[in-house]
């Protein structure tokens, strides 16, 4: 059974750089899974970031694309986000997830991600 | 962009009745349809994908239906453990992959 566990800081300040890691556990992320980044603000509803595969192809939000950066560190086997530029607007639980086809086969726990000086 | 639009926000419902959700794609997504199950503080869980098709340990009394732009995600009678929000997806259009805005179902 594939898990994922999200991790990083909490809290980032307006302009900074929110950087985390999802780690894999119980399957490879060289597998044919896509590995995604999907956020929800707090009582709203789910935003998908974008997703990276083994390869390290990626696809991104357009609405997000010029400051967000996936990127896969096999060996270790895990993946990671970065969104660059942070506002208040960024502020949302962020959950890392495994999808095989389109949909979310696998979730982590989610990482709240507080934007505040 | 492909919109999905869910209805209705709220849906009181009492254990034992039927729930039935809405899903409205802003185009066809043919039946690249999936849906969730999200309870609070936790992360969503796969009910359904490819519209109709229960994920591996999801009981029979959800089931979905529907293809193209209009689809529905049914629980037959509703268990204490089903009050949670609903949300559905599709994966017809990767460029974005796109999210409803969720329906509660709650106690009534």
């Amino acid at each position: 059974q594939v898990q994922l566990q999200e991790s990083g800081p909490g809290l980032v300040k307006p302009s900074g750089t929110l950087s985390l890691t999802c780690a894999v556990s119980g399957g490879s992320i060289s597998s044919s899974n896509w590995w995604s980044w999907v956020r929800q603000p707090p009582g709203k509803g789910l935003e998908w970031i974008g997703e990276i595969n083994h390869s390290g192809s990626t696809n991104y939000n357009p609405s997000l694309k010029s400051r967000v950066t996936i990127s896969v560190d096999k060996s270790r086997n895990q993946f990671s986000l970065k969104v660059n530029s942070v506002t208040a607007a960024d502020t949302a639980v962020y959950y890392c997830g495994g999808n095989y086809g389109g949909h979310f086969d696998y979730w982590g726990q989610g990482t709240l991600v507080t934007v505040s000086s | 962009e492909i919109v999905m639009t869910q209805s209705p926000a709220t849906l009181s419902v009492s254990p034992g009745e039927r729930a039935t959700l809405s899903c409205r794609a802003s185009q066809s997504v043919r039946t690249n349809l999936a849906w969730y199950q999200q309870k609070p503080g936790q992360a969503p869980r796969l009910l359904i994908f490819g519209s109709y098709t229960r994920a591996t340990g999801v009981p029979a009394r959800f089931s979905g239906t529907g293809s193209g732009t209009e689809f529905t995600l049914t629980i037959s009678s509703l268990q204490s453990e089903d009050f949670a929000v609903y949300h559905c997806q599709q994966y017809h259009n990767w460029s974005p992959l796109t999210f409803g805005g969720g329906t509660k179902v709650e106690i009534k």
